[in-house]
């Protein structure tokens, strides 16, 4: 059974920081892994999607790596803002078509 | 291109009330999915629907929850009667002919009192 991990479970850095979020998968039969974003009591917004064939997208500060190898993704955020505390979630899109997710990492950046 | 509607945003009821929410998913999407997000957890899926089929509803708890989507358009999530662990952020997404990426709603936060 597929089971995505998250780690750390919160985060706390410095304005202006580079940071590394990290997520880990057992099964490496995957279609594609994706990066969501959540603000307290708000949806899911989409940062980043892998394709399974990828090994990273980048978006503005944003860089996301898969390698499904070693059954592992990360999410490089550069610069950070304190626009940019929220949750992070991963999830991937297993053979199934169904989406498995991550617990999320909540990021506090601090002015 | 509208995105995947929801309402309403939030809904307070209390414990033994019926409530029921509302999606309407991207035009032309046939595939649509319902999950429940607990606080500090990633979402779960509740029921997958393939234009009116629930073709996945096994994490559904059919004794209080019940979803239709008859037309296969929009869906209607319903729980009756709500209890207290029902206290979460309901989503609604949607996907293509594809299904290799689906696109979420703002989602629903219901407190149950």
């Amino acid at each position: 059974k597929q089971e995505v991990t998250q780690i750390p479970a919160a985060l706390s850095v410095p304005e202006g920081e580079n940071l590394v979020l990290n997520c880990s998968f057992t099964d490496s039969a995957i279609y594609n892994l994706q990066w969501f974003r959540q603000d307290p009591g708000k949806g899911l917004t989409s940062l980043l999607l892998i394709q399974s064939s990828q090994r990273e997208q980048t978006s503005g500060r944003l860089n996301a790596s898969l390698d499904k190898s070693s059954g592992r993704s990360t999410l490089y955020i550069a610069a950070s803002q304190p626009g940019d505390s929220a949750t992070y979630l991963c999830a991937l899109l297993d053979s199934n078509y169904q989406l498995i997710w991550g617990a999320g990492t909540k990021l506090i950046i601090k002015p | 291109e509208a995105g995947v509607v929801q309402s309403p945003r939030y809904k307070i009821i209390e414990k033994k009330q019926p409530v029921a929410f509302w999606c309407n998913p991207i035009s032309g999407h046939n595939t649509l999915y319902w999950y429940l997000q607990n606080l500090g957890q990633g979402p779960e899926l509740l029921i997958r629907y393939e234009n009116e089929e629930a073709v996945d509803d096994s994490q559904l708890p059919k004794d209080r929850f019940s979803a239709e989507r008859l037309k296969g358009v929009d869906s209607t999530l319903k729980i009756q009667p709500a209890e207290l662990g029902d206290s979460a952020v309901y989503l609604c997404a949607s996907s293509g002919t594809s299904k290799y990426e689906q696109f979420f709603g703002p989602g629903t936060r219901l407190t149950v009192l």
